[in-house]
């Protein structure tokens, strides 16, 4: 069975720092893509970044770039030049051939002024 | 370009009442998801369409939640008797599988069942 786990229940990181999410996944699928979301307190989940399984160099989008360890099955997201309104909640999410997207339990990332 | 539309943003109603969501998604994007996030948790998808045919509703309550989606465009979520534990927020999302990967989401409905 497909699973997404976020160990991080809750981040600090100070303004202007960089900061790291943990995430880790567990398919057997070889096709598959990874997902990061930030769900602000206004509830909608907007998309940040993607990572194919099968794509070689790590995905950056901006200020945000997925660390990709294939081996290890993880695909961290680094936030860099942190900002007060990236505090938020960010969900990691794997989809699969069925475009079905299943999503980690979240960290909670609080940018300190 | 207007982004995933939802109504209503909030819904408070008693046990055993029926509710039901409408998400009107990106223009164009021809499927729609549906998800349920409760508190503390990232959302579950309830129910994916492909147009207006339901391709993969396996998590959908079928007791109690019903969707549909007419025309391939519209849909509508509807709980009915609604549970204490339906309590959460409903999310739509819809994408253009031939050209992205990404799902676009909506701001959700926030149900309370008291």
């Amino acid at each position: 069975a497909q699973k997404i786990t976020q160990t991080q229940p809750g981040m600090f990181v100070q303004e202007k720092e960089a900061v790291t999410l943990d995430c880790t996944y567990d398919t057997s699928d070889q096709s598959y893509g990874l997902f990061w979301y930030k769900q602000p307190s206004s509830g909608e989940m907007i998309f940040l970044i993607y990572q194919g399984s099968y794509d070689e160099q790590n995905a950056t989008e901006g200020r945000y770039s997925l660390n990709f360890q294939k081996a290890r099955k993880s695909a961290n997201l680094v936030i860099s030049a942190s900002q007060l309104g990236d505090s938020a909640m960010y969900f990691c999410a794997m989809g699969d051939s069925s475009y079905k997207l299943i999503f980690g339990s979240g960290t909670r990332l609080l940018v300190r002024p | 370009e207007a982004g995933v539309v939802q109504s209503p943003r909030y819904k408070i109603i008693e046990k055993k009442q029926p509710v039901a969501f409408w998400c009107n998604p990106i223009s164009g994007h021809n499927t729609l998801y549906w998800y349920r996030q409760n508190l503390g948790q990232g959302p579950e998808l309830l129910i994916r369409y492909e147009n207006e045919e339901a391709v993969d509703d396996s998590q959908l309550p079928k007791d109690r939640f019903s969707a549909e989606r007419l025309k391939g465009v519209d849909s509508t979520l509807k709980i009915q008797p609604a549970e204490l534990g339906d309590s959460a927020v409903y999310l739509c999302a819809s994408t253009h599988l031939t050209s992205s990967h990404e799902q676009y989401f909506g701001p959700g409905t926030r149900l309370t069942v008291t």
